[in-house]
């Protein structure tokens, strides 16, 4: 069965401090992979989103940016944080292009930027 | 690029059946419609999609109305455990997206 994984969990930063979040999927080959962010009280927005290895396509600008190293390993990254880079990131994968794509979400990383 | 869109917040009673709205009155012919919930300090679950005919899973049920502009989810016998926000996002992305609104948050009260 397929699962996703995301790291860490919780995470408090500094503003003007790096991050590096981690989604790993098993189980599933060459799937689509999204990061989403949730703002307190906010829905989710879609940040990035990658059909392939080396493959990224944003959704909006800002201050993270996403790789995907390996098949079913996706990155967000940010050089230095900013406070309203606090929230709720959620990564997600899904199979195929088609409708109606049917995506699972990860357990999230909670990131509280000071 | 219309969002969907939902009420903001519903309560009901343990073991009563519950109808969440949504209007897409900007969907497309191919667009699915789509529903998935997020409990409490969780990523969204999916919950059930369909097209143009009504759907029942083991969750519960999609009833769609005849222009496709609005759907409404079903849970028949709504649990302390249905409390979550609720989702109706939009889906027709070029690479797949789902696009999601603040949805609707559920309250059960036993």
């Amino acid at each position: 069965s397929q699962t996703i994984h995301q790291w860490p969990a919780t995470l408090v930063q500094p503003v003007g401090s790096p991050l590096s979040l981690e989604c790993t999927v098993e189980g599933t080959s060459n799937p689509n992979l999204y990061w989403y962010r949730q703002a307190a009280g906010r829905g989710l927005q879609l940040l990035f989103y990658s059909v392939g290895i080396g493959q990224i396509s944003s959704e909006v600008p800002q201050n993270l940016s996403a790789s995907r190293p390996q098949d079913r390993q996706f990155i967000l990254s940010s050089k230095k944080l900013l406070l309203s880079d606090s929230g709720f990131y959620l990564c997600a994968w899904s199979v195929g292009l088609a409708e109606p794509n049917e995506q699972f979400f990860g357990p999230g990383t909670r990131l509280t930027v000071l | 690029d219309a969002k969907t869109t939902q009420p903001n917040s519903m309560e009901s009673n343990e073991e009563e059946p519950v109808h969440l709205p949504c209007n897409h009155s900007t969907i497309s012919g191919t667009d699915y419609i789509h529903w998935y919930r997020q409990l409490p300090s969780q990523g969204p679950e999916y919950v059930i999609h369909g097209l143009t005919s009504n759907v029942n899973n083991r969750m519960a049920s999609l009833a769609i109305a005849e222009d496709r502009k609005s759907s409404t989810l079903i849970l028949h016998r709504a649990t302390l455990r249905d409390a979550a926000v609720y989702y109706c996002p939009r889906g027709g992305g070029s690479q797949g997206n789902l696009i999601f609104g603040k949805g609707t948050k559920l309250s059960v009260k036993p």
